[in-house]
């Protein structure tokens, strides 16, 4: 089976510091993989996608993640944080081999301060 | 870009009513919409799976019984709590793909629907 793992609940950083928020994922084949935002009071949102091709993908907000296939790892990451950036955020995996339903990890909260 | 309409945003009710949740595709065609639970600060738990004219495909664990989901058209996904009780209060979302886009791997999102169940 599909699953994606999010290592830690809770993530603080500096603004204007470097952020990671780490996935990590178990998959069948190829993975589809994904990162989606939600912010308060508000639904979730796309970010960014792994199908294929660069392993690095940039995405929304200046977001971007790093797939690395030896280390099975999809982490979001963002050179400068900022206050607007806390959320929360889900790592996903599409299974596409069984019927193309969507596996989200656990959430990870990050709060940027000030 | 594509919008997903989730309605009511939330819904109170008395323990053994049932709720209707909505969920509209407002822009696009979705073959397939998803339902997902999520506890606070938890994740998004999948609970099924909704194709359009056929029967939602449940996730193990999942009373199908208990949430009835209906998808009778292309742009309309039902989620029905019957019988609700305390246990069953969460946040409820649902979630749809664009038939119209060829590899359709990008999900949309409804804003959620927090039910409570006194």
């Amino acid at each position: 089976a599909q699953s994606v793992a999010q290592p830690e609940d809770q993530v603080n950083v500096a603004e204007g510091n470097p952020l990671t928020v780490k996935c990590t994922y178990s998959v069948s084949g190829n993975p589809y993989l994904f990162w989606y935002v939600q912010y308060p009071n508000r639904g979730l949102q796309f970010l960014l996608k792994y199908i294929t091709g660069d392993n690095l993908v940039k995405g929304s907000y200046g977001f971007e993640a790093e797939f690395n296939k030896s280390q099975t790892s999809f982490h979001l990451k963002k050179p400068s944080a900022l206050v607007s950036d806390s959320a929360l955020y889900f790592c996903a995996v599409r299974d596409v081999y069984t019927g193309n339903q969507f596996y989200f990890g656990t959430g990870t909260s990050l709060t940027v301060i000030p | 870009g594509a919008v997903v309409s989730q309605h009511p945003s939330r819904v109170i009710c008395k323990s053994g009513t049932s709720v209707k949740i909505e969920c509209r595709s407002l822009d696009f065609q979705a073959t397939t919409m998803f339902w997902y639970r999520q506890f606070p600060k938890k994740s998004l738990m999948l609970m099924a799976t909704s194709n359009e004219g056929s029967k939602a495909t449940y996730e193990q664990g999942v009373e199908k019984d208990k949430f009835l989901i209906n998808h009778a058209s292309l742009t309309l996904s039902t989620l029905t709590v019957t019988s609700a009780h305390p246990e069953d209060s969460s946040f409820y979302i649902c979630s749809a793909r664009d038939r119209q886009i060829a590899t359709n791997e990008k999900l949309f999102f409804g804003s959620g629907t927090q039910l409570s169940v006194l």
